[in-house]
């Protein structure tokens, strides 16, 4: 079992979903984590940084992270074209090195 | 957010010359980067970490002699590929994170990459 699961789509959706994106993982000991975003040829933008457990929203985004299901969601509302992006979830271990540990990423399209 | 930049943005080189990729903070100080490869359609696969003022910290199964690392101050890594191989022709992304003025975050900023194709 890999540390992270991410399905890696394709997630097809019309402009102005909302859009679910969801990891697991299977280590308990992680205590951070973060969604990037990729455009293709560039490199991730971190858009959402949770510590522990709990939600975080952002403008269209919101993350939540339920530890005890060992669980992370990104739900993007009213998703726009520019939307379309690969989203990678990341964590990394409290305590130990601050190498982040990545999804396979999930590739998003929105359509106009 | 932080920024962090990458030169070049893309690079073609011959079989059996040296690159040199450099990552830059620019906004904040940066006591560890760390260097990732990309193949297409994969997640990101973490090289090295790259420490200031010390020996990098490579994964298993990344040559250290074929990629060296140096830190050599607080907003400057670089990756340089030895006798490059048309085998090594990747996207190369570094990241950093804000250590000195961030508390305990542990936010990594990421650098716009650097294409290499071995020819």
């Amino acid at each position: 079992q890999k540390e992270v699961e991410q399905d890696p789509g394709p997630l097809s959706v019309p402009e102005g979903a909302i859009v679910s994106l969801n990891c697991t993982y299977s280590n308990s000991a992680f205590q951070y984590f973060m969604w990037y975003r990729q455009y293709s040829r560039k490199g991730p933008e971190l858009l959402m940084y949770t510590y522990s457990s709990g939600n975080k929203e952002d403008g269209r985004f919101t993350a939540q992270v339920d530890k005890s299901s060992k669980y992370i969601s990104l739900f993007i509302r009213d998703s726009q074209p520019s939307d379309s992006a690969t989203y990678l979830c990341a964590m990394i271990l409290q305590g130990g090195s601050e190498k982040l540990v990545f999804g396979k990423g999930t590739k998003l399209t929105v359509n106009p | 957010g932080a920024v962090v930049s990458q030169h070049p943005s893309w690079v073609i080189c011959k079989s059996g010359t040296s690159v040199k990729i450099e990552c830059r903070s620019l906004d904040f100080q940066a006591t560890t980067m760390f260097w990732y490869r990309q193949f297409p359609k994969q997640s990101l696969m973490l090289m090295a970490t790259s420490n200031e003022g010390s020996k990098a910290t490579y994964e298993q199964g990344v040559e250290k002699d074929k990629f060296l690392i140096n830190h050599a101050s607080l907003t400057l890594s670089t990756l340089t590929v030895t006798s490059a191989h048309p085998e090594d022709s990747s996207f190369y992304i570094c990241s950093a994170r804000d250590q000195l003025s961030n508390g305990g975050s542990r936010k990594q900023y990421f650098g716009p990459g650097t294409r290499l194709t071995v020819t």
